[in-house]
């Protein structure tokens, strides 16, 4: 298994601005993941998280609002741009081996936007 | 409280009896499907999961049934615990594509003491 740690747990943000959430990893993992789980809802798959190259997108989400980064193997950020209060929802990462079938999940980044 | 599964729907049963959560999926070509539970303040945690080359699977107190006809997903969790109170998704992913999963809506079950 993999135990992955998110940072903030949880932020509460004025519209127009933007956090960067941070996603590690306490193993190599070939696979790294976005989701967001609006209020009452299931999880959305946002990108996956490439390492050393750009994110790959699902539609509906872009690079200009949610910029990720993956510069190693354990570690990934997702950058919320610009919030507006539509953006507040958790943010969860997760991670996988390859040859391995789970994906294992943070504790995901609870987002207000006032 | 935490807002995840306020719009869920709700199975309700009775400490010590068997649950039975049911998923639907859309995509023929998943060959992997997993279920989690996902707990209030919590991030989902991984049950069981099972191939496409399986119809039953079996872990400790659950076991997950796939009908690949009907596209029909089931978690059964025996002997119910208050502990099993949570939201459940399921969740499906291809084994050699892209790898990432499409989850299902969600079932929040609640175990009476």
């Amino acid at each position: 298994s993999a135990v992955i740690s998110q940072k903030p747990s949880r932020d509460i943000c004025q519209r127009g601005t933007s956090l960067t959430i941070q996603c590690q990893v306490d193993s190599q993992v070939t696979m790294m993941f976005w989701y967001r789980q609006q209020p009452g809802q299931s999880l959305t798959l946002i990108a996956t998280a490439n390492q050393g190259s750009e994110a790959t997108y699902e539609s509906g989400f872009v690079i200009d609002k949610f910029p990720i980064s993956r510069p190693n193997l354990t570690f990934s950020t997702l950058t919320v741009s610009n919030m507006s209060p539509e953006d507040s929802s958790i943010y969860l990462c997760s991670g996988g081996h390859s040859g391995l079938n789970e994906q294992f999940f943070g504790p995901g980044t609870r987002l207000t936007v006032l | 409280g935490e807002s995840v599964g306020l719009h869920l729907p709700t199975l309700s049963v009775q400490e010590g009896d068997n649950s039975i959560i049911n998923c639907a999926y859309s995509n023929s070509a998943s060959d992997y499907f997993i279920w989690y539970k996902q707990e209030s303040g919590k991030g989902p945690q991984f049950i069981i999961d099972i191939r496409s080359n399986m119809d039953k699977r079996q872990g400790q107190r659950v076991t997950v049934l796939l009908n690949k006809t009907v596209k029909h997903l089931s978690l059964q969790i025996a002997a119910t615990q208050p502990g099993d109170s949570a939201v459940y998704f399921c969740a499906e992913s291809d084994l050699v594509g892209r790898r990432a999963l499409t989850f299902g809506s969600g079932t929040r079950l609640q175990v009476q003491p």
